[in-house]
C-alpha cells in the first residue's frame, strides 16, 4: 500500500524555470492538498481539491497552480520559480476534509 | 485571525521524565483538533483527532486531551524513539487546516 507519493523528492531549480511536483495516492480519497514547510512558519496550505475538477485556494497560492483531472492525482505547478519558494512541500491526502490527513514524505525544492 | 499556537518551541527530556505540549487556539468554530508527529525528513504521521471540549484520547506512552480553547499531549514517562516534532492542526470546517509551528522534543537516554 504505498499511500500518498511524491515525486521528485530533491530538486534544484533556477529562477525563472517552470516545473511540476507531482503526487499521487492510491486510497481512493476525495480531498488532496498541498502544504510548504519552512523553518519557524509550520505547514502553510497552498491549494486544496475536494474532488476530482475541483479545487481552491489556501493561504499561500500566489506563484502556484493546481488541477484535478483524476481522483488519484494532484500537481501543483510552479509557474516562474521564485527563491521565495524554496521550501519543503508536502502533498495530503483524506477520505474528506474533516478527517485525518496522509502526507507524503515532500519534496525539498531549491530555488537559485 | 485564527491561530494555533504550540508550547514551548522545544522540550528535552530525560527518558521516563513525563511532560506536557500545549496546543491553543482561537478558531470561531472548531471542527477537529488533529495531533501529528513528524520525523526529520518525513512527512506529518497523524496520531489523533480530538471533537469535542472533554475528550480524551490515548495511544502507548501518548495521551491527548481538549478543552474549550486548547489541547494538551501528555508523554508519559517518554523513551528516545519518542524523539520527533509534534504538530497541532485545526479544522474550522472551511476543509482548511491551519497548523502550529510544532514542538520539538528529544528525549535522552
Amino acid at each position: 500500500n504505498a499511500g500518498v507519493t511524491q515525486t521528485p523528492k530533491f530538486q534544484v531549480l533556477k529562477t525563472g524555470q517552470s516545473m511540476t511536483l507531482q503526487c499521487a495516492q492510491d486510497m481512493n480519497h476525495e480531498y488532496m492538498s498541498w502544504y510548504r514547510q519552512d523553518p519557524g512558519m509550520g505547514l502553510r496550505l497552498i491549494h486544496y481539491s475536494v474532488g476530482a475538477g475541483i479545487t481552491d485556494q489556501g493561504e499561500v497560492p500566489n506563484g502556484y497552480n493546481v488541477s484535478r483531472s483524476t481522483t488519484e492525482d494532484f500537481p501543483l505547478r510552479l509557474l516562474s520559480a521564485a527563491p521565495s519558494q524554496t521550501s519543503v512541500y508536502f502533498c495530503a491526502s483524506s477520505r474528506v476534509g474533516n478527517q485525518p490527513q496522509h502526507f507524503g514524505d515532500g519534496t525539498r525544492l531549491s530555488i537559485l | 485571525e485564527d491561530q494555533v499556537t504550540q508550547s514551548p518551541e522545544a522540550l528535552r527530556l530525560q527518558e521516563g521524565e513525563s511532560s506536557s505540549l500545549n496546543c491553543s487556539y482561537t478558531v470561531s468554530g472548531l471542527r477537529g483538533l488533529f495531533w501529528y508527529r513528524q520525523d526529520p525528513g518525513k512527512g506529518p504521521e497523524f496520531l489523533f483527532t480530538l471533537y469535542s471540549a472533554g475528550e480524551e484520547k490515548e495511544k502507548e506512552r501518548l495521551k491527548a486531551t481538549l478543552t474549550k480553547k486548547e489541547s494538551f499531549l501528555h508523554i508519559t514517562a517518554p523513551k528516545p524513539e519518542d524523539s520527533a516534532t509534534y504538530l497541532c492542526a485545526v479544522d474550522e470546517g472551511t476543509d482548511k487546516l491551519i497548523f502550529g509551528t510544532g514542538t520539538r522534543l528529544q528525549v535522552f537516554p
